[in-house]
């Protein structure tokens, strides 16, 4: 079965701490995602990534960073943690698209990550 | 600049009635629009569409693309109270194809 698990479900830090979020996934699939949602936001993304040690800014980057170091790990960092930050964060990943047609449009999401920062 | 935009934002049905949820899109490099639905937790996958006209059908849900008119419905008949959930609309496509997302429909049905 598919499966992208998230180490933490729920998490609350301080303004100023910095933060990880880990995603694993079993897949073998070469793109992973961070995502956070906020009511009335939808989902917008933050982070992504093709390949090992490759990241790519996503439309909301400011104020994080990410690190790939494994092909079945994607790490999500908070520098210094800040209340806007409080959020619900979703890892995802999916199939490389080549031109053989092997490709997939679905994502498949952890459970999620809820951050909250006080 | 590349959106999608979902309607109602929330609705509120009673069991047994048909819904009619709405996804329209304007994106550059069209590539597919999948529907997925969200209750508590992970999206779960619904549908991926992308010839228009041809619709896809898992038990009482089924979508449809229109790629001319740039939308795409995702309809629930005999609704069920497990069928509460949000359901989101996303578009592949942009500059670097990745998924363009709606903010959500919020479906309620009650008892």
């Amino acid at each position: 079965d598919v499966k992208v698990t998230q180490s933490s479900r729920y998490l609350v830090k301080r303004t100023g701490e910095k933060v990880f979020l880990e995603c694993v996934q079993d897949m073998d699939h070469e793109n992973m995602f961070w995502y956070r949602q906020d009511p009335g936001l939808g989902l917008r993304l933050i982070y992504f990534s093709y390949d090992v040690k490759m990241k790519e800014k996503g439309d909301i980057p400011e104020g994080y960073s990410v690190s790939r170091e494994k092909k079945e790990r994607f790490s999500l960092i908070l520098e210094s943690a800040s209340t806007n930050q409080t959020s619900m964060y979703l890892c995802a990943s999916s199939l490389f698209w080549l031109p053989t047609g092997r490709y997939t449009g679905e994502l498949f999401f952890g459970e999620g990550s809820r951050l909250t920062v006080l | 600049e590349d959106k999608v935009v979902q309607s109602p934002l929330s609705l509120v049905v009673h069991e047994g009635d048909t819904v009619t949820l709405n996804c329209s899109y304007e994106v550059t490099n069209f590539r597919s629009l999948l529907w997925y639905k969200q209750e508590k937790k992970a999206p779960t996958f619904l549908f991926m569409l992308t010839s228009s006209g041809i619709e896809k059908k898992s038990g009482r849900l089924s979508s449809i693309l229109d790629k001319k008119e740039l939308f795409s419905i995702l309809n629930i008949t005999a609704t069920q109270t497990g069928d509460s959930a949000v359901y989101l609309c996303a578009v592949r496509g942009g500059s670097q194809g990745n998924l363009i997302f709606g903010k959500g429909t919020k479906l309620s049905v009650k008892p």
